[in-house]
């Protein structure tokens, strides 16, 4: 069974910057994982932040940003704000290999604190 | 504007059915592969079924694979999922969701959610 990990939570300060990150228990995070980033805030729908790593959508505030960072997927938050204190998912795509399926990561909880 | 809104969720007994509903607007709906995605309370989300555009492709996480059907009504605008043998663990609200075009790949739109209760 593939296993996305994600940090269960992290704080920053207003204004800070944080790094979460996404690893697979499959081994290193590709482009062909197509890593998504997601926000959820309470009694919301998800809303996705970051697509194929680092593209962001028409709505997706500038200070967030996606990569790869040794082998894990990363979403970078430079300027944190109290609006961005929300739970955020990792999305990747495994191919044929391990069933053509998508795997949401357990979520962290970001503070802004 | 881009609009999803599930229905059809409620509360069914351990081996019931239900079939949830998602009704789409302000996009060409026939060109998007579509999604149902769930979340138990309290829990992340678990992504459940793919369709494709024309409904010829399905693909499924392994523990729903064989009780739900996922299926689309291109002239209606909408897609659906037909859920059996439901259980306990099947307790989730549960998300329609838009799939980017070509190589964007990534839920881009998504409903408000309909709650299924499977409890006696």
């Amino acid at each position: 069974q593939t296993v996305v990990t994600q940090e269960p939570s992290l704080t920053v300060s207003p204004g800070g910057t944080v790094t979460l990150t996404c690893a697979s228990s499959t081994g290193a995070v590709t482009s062909g994982n197509h890593l998504n980033w997601l926000q959820q805030k309470p009694g919301q729908a998800p809303r996705a932040l970051i697509y194929n790593t680092y593209r962001s959508h028409s709505w997706t505030p500038a200070r967030f940003s996606g990569s790869l960072v040794g082998g894990t997927g990363a979403l970078t938050l430079s300027g944190a704000q109290p609006e961005d204190e929300a739970d955020y998912y990792c999305l990747l795509y495994y191919d044929h290999r391990y069933g053509d399926a998508w795997v949401f990561g357990g979520g962290t909880k970001l503070t802004v604190l | 504007e881009v609009q999803l809104v599930e229905s059809g969720g409620g509360l069914v007994l351990p081996g019931g059915s239900l079939r949830l509903s998602c009704a789409a607007s302000g996009f060409t709906f026939n060109n998007h592969w579509m999604t149902w995605v769930r979340q138990a309370p309290s829990k992340g989300p678990e992504w459940v079924a793919n369709i494709n555009e024309d409904g010829s492709k399905r693909v499924y996480v392994d523990s729903v694979r064989g009780r739900f059907t996922i299926s689309r009504d291109n002239d209606k605008n909408s897609l659906f999922v037909q859920m059996n043998n439901l259980r306990a663990e099947d307790t989730a609200v549960y998300y329609c969701a838009r799939w980017g075009l070509n190589d964007n790949h990534t839920p881009d739109y998504w409903g408000q959610g309909t709650l299924v209760t499977v409890s006696s």
